[in-house]
């Protein structure tokens, strides 16, 4: 079955630059979430789109932005990146919503130096 | 005091044993439960889900949950050294259209020899 597919897998960068993380969702899913889990902790919900609509936001920096595109796909964009960021991010998605069971895609291990 | 309450471990439990995980609640608003399993490094892969009261099961896998009591439990039956991750306990509440899953900090589950 397919799955939730993110790009790129690994992303080194500098601090102060930008980065775009993509997430592709399972087919026929209309719900994506973003989360962030840093080492040792628990994965913490950034943000989510229902239909292309921002649904919720939890604690995602203003430095953060995302979007659902007309295909459904989201990106993640990541600006003044600081060394606190490195963390990897997972994209999740389902279908319909609310109730419905997430699935999560492999991850972006994300480096700032 | 975390949403999420779990032990954090590790739990030990022999080849073939019963391995009981638990995880409490703080918001009696929460409709919907999920377990999932992370192995280091990699992206939680949901097992079971439940919303109603009472025992489901599922293969070697049973979900139970008391929403008096606020609390959910994983019981893995015949474990295996494959068993061996972190199973975290994710609880929704419907806010909007997507829910967003608030997980508590996982227990890490070793099946030994």
């Amino acid at each position: 079955a397919a799955g939730v597919i993110q790009s790129p897998r690994h992303l080194i960068k500098e601090k102060r630059e930008t980065a775009t993380l993509k997430c592709y969702p399972i087919p026929r899913h209309d719900t994506v979430y973003w989360y962030q889990q840093g080492p040792g902790q628990d994965p913490q919900f950034l943000i989510s789109f229902y239909e292309k609509m921002q649904s919720d936001k939890g604690s995602i920096p203003d430095r953060f932005s995302a979007q659902q595109f007309s295909d459904y796909h989201s990106e993640l964009n990541m600006s003044s990146l600081e060394l606190g960021d490195s963390a990897l991010y997972f994209c999740a998605s389902s279908f319909g919503g609310r109730f419905n069971e997430q699935f999560f895609g492999p991850g972006t291990r994300l480096t700032v130096l | 005091q975390k949403e999420v309450e779990q032990n954090s471990g590790p739990l030990s439990v022999p080849e073939g044993a019963i391995a009981s995980l638990n995880c409490t609640y703080s918001d009696r608003g929460s409709q919907s439960f999920f377990w999932y399993r992370q192995y280091s490094g990699k992206s939680p892969e949901l097992i079971m889900f439940i919303y109603s009261n009472g025992d489901k099961e599922d293969g070697r896998f049973t979900a139970q949950l008391n929403k008096a009591s606020q609390y959910v439990s994983l019981l893995i039956r015949d474990s295996q050294p494959s068993d061996s991750a972190t199973y975290l306990c994710a609880v929704t509440n419907y806010t909007g259209t997507a829910s967003k899953l608030t997980f508590g900090t996982g227990t890490r589950l070793q099946v030994t020899l």
